[in-house]
């Protein structure tokens, strides 16, 4: 099945500072990226929708400014989370889709990515 | 815009025997996605099933099956001879079909899913 690696898995960083996450898709091309939050015990909030090319859609509520992503290519999107606070922390997950009318119409998730701002 | 509801937030099945989730939705379109993904305590969400609405025969994946009513907006999953390994959060999902429609997944809020030995 289709592969999409995330990472780093773990990552730590000081209050203020910026850190970034990848999310590739190993064997395929990904027209669109998703990322994703999750609160302990909560399901997945989606935060932004990125195309390769274009500037990501976010989701409302979400800010722009502080959850900066890039997809600057078919199989590469990154999330940057810009002066992190504590009240970042969480589990962020990508995941990449499939041209939903050809290859399984399916969406493919990273390992995810647990932040800890402190 | 769509939603997704699973009504029961836990469940448990004792090791071999059978349990069944259940999850509804909520759309106007005729032709969308639905999916079961699994979340073990790793994170990783693993897809279990997916069903095209435009068929009428329910998926099956080896101890995975749905029963997906399109009239009822009903899509459960059956586990079948339960294992240690099943136990997880399980989440439903949907996805439009429509061309010119939203690509991204709407999640229900998940049910946790304990197997007793």
């Amino acid at each position: 099945g289709a592969v999409v690696s995330q990472h780093p898995s773990w990552v730590i960083c000081k209050s203020g500072t910026s850190v970034k996450i990848e999310c590739r898709s190993l064997d395929f091309q990904a027209t669109t990226m998703f990322w994703y939050r999750q609160f302990p015990k909560q399901s997945l909030m989606l935060m932004a929708t990125s195309n390769e090319g274009s500037k990501a859609t976010y989701e409302q509520g979400v800010e722009k400014d502080k959850f900066l992503i890039n997809h600057a290519s078919l199989t590469l999107s990154t999330l940057t989370v810009t002066s992190a606070h504590p009240e970042d922390s969480s589990f962020y997950i990508c995941s990449a889709s499939l041209n939903r009318r050809t290859r399984g119409n399916t969406i493919y998730f990273g390992e995810g990515s647990w932040l800890t701002v402190v | 815009a769509q939603t997704v509801t699973q009504s029961q937030p836990e469940m448990s099945v004792q090791e071999a025997e059978t349990v069944t989730l259940s999850c509804t939705y909520d759309t106007s379109e005729s032709d969308y996605y639905l999916f079961w993904y699994k979340q073990p305590p790793s994170r990783q969400m693993i897809l279990v099933i997916r069903q095209e609405a435009y068929k009428q025969q329910n998926a099956t994946e080896n101890r995975f099956s749905v029963n997906f009513q399109k009239a009822a907006k009903s899509f459960s999953l059956k586990i079948s001879d339960s294992q240690l390994g099943d136990a997880a959060m399980y989440f439903c999902a949907y996805r439009s079909a429509r061309w010119g429609g939203s690509e991204k997944l709407v999640f229900g809020k998940g049910t946790k899913l304990t197997v007793n030995p």
